[in-house]
């Protein structure tokens, strides 16, 4: 699977967003952008997941660009509860077997 | 939503005890299970994937005879850590794909705690 390059650590104020940039730029056709978070001292949480359209849901934006060689993570309205370790995955395909590889992640810190 | 268990959430055990650790679909059926393994500080490492009813893959330079792995049903894997040294001391988490759903999420479980002393 290809491998990302995410910052180390940034942080946001309370209620601004909070872009999360991710770099792959050997990122394969059928390979897919999973977005997951760490909350300390817990499993991972799904956030979003796109092939190379963005993708909105509840809990995130996920911009990805023309060329899929990067994306953005945007948490719209940050909470102190969204302060976690961030996980930017390309994925080879959406098959069940298909396993996740985790970088180190960029941790997010959302101050008051 | 699809949910993953684990159990125990933690556990404290000598050194050269063995300790088995559950992972459980609680609403949906998985024939493939996940197992990770965190340090501090550190990463999620894939220890191996389980698949239901066949023999667990394992990670390069993960031990298949220290790690034991079963997944006898949709809905159960386990993860015996057999004679376990202080090394072994580690966040294991363990994940989920969704039977039809193409694993698109693959929740993951909550994590086990062990301290191995």
């Amino acid at each position: 699977d290809a491998k990302t390059t995410q910052p180390t650590s940034m942080d946001c104020a309370e209620g601004r967003a909070a872009n999360l940039p991710c770099n792959h730029s050997t990122i394969s056709g059928n390979e897919y952008v999973y977005w997951y978070r760490q909350i300390h001292s817990q499993g991972p949480q799904y956030i979003i997941h796109g092939l190379k359209n963005n993708e909105t849901n509840e809990m995130a934006s996920l911009i990805i660009t023309e060329d899929r060689k990067s994306s953005t993570l945007i948490l719209p309205h940050a909470t102190l509860r969204d302060t976690a370790v961030y996980y930017c995955i390309v994925r080879a395909h959406t098959g069940a077997n298909s396993k996740l590889t985790f970088g180190k992640g960029i941790t997010l810190s959302v101050r008051p | 939503g699809a949910v993953v268990s684990q159990h125990p959430s933690w556990v404290i055990c000598k050194s050269g005890t063995s300790v088995k650790i559950e992972c459980r679909s609680l609403d949906f059926q998985a024939t493939t299970m996940f197992w990770y393994r965190q340090f501090p500080k550190q990463s999620l490492m894939l220890m191996a994937t389980s698949n239901e009813g066949s023999k667990a893959t394992y990670e390069q330079g993960v031990e298949k005879d220290k790690f034991l792995i079963n997944h006898a049903s949709l809905t159960l894997s386990t993860l015996t850590v057999t004679s376990a040294h202080p090394e072994d001391s580690s966040f294991y988490i363990c994940s989920a794909s969704l039977l039809g759903s193409g694993g698109q999420d693959s929740p993951f479980g909550p994590g086990t705690r062990l301290l191995v002393l």
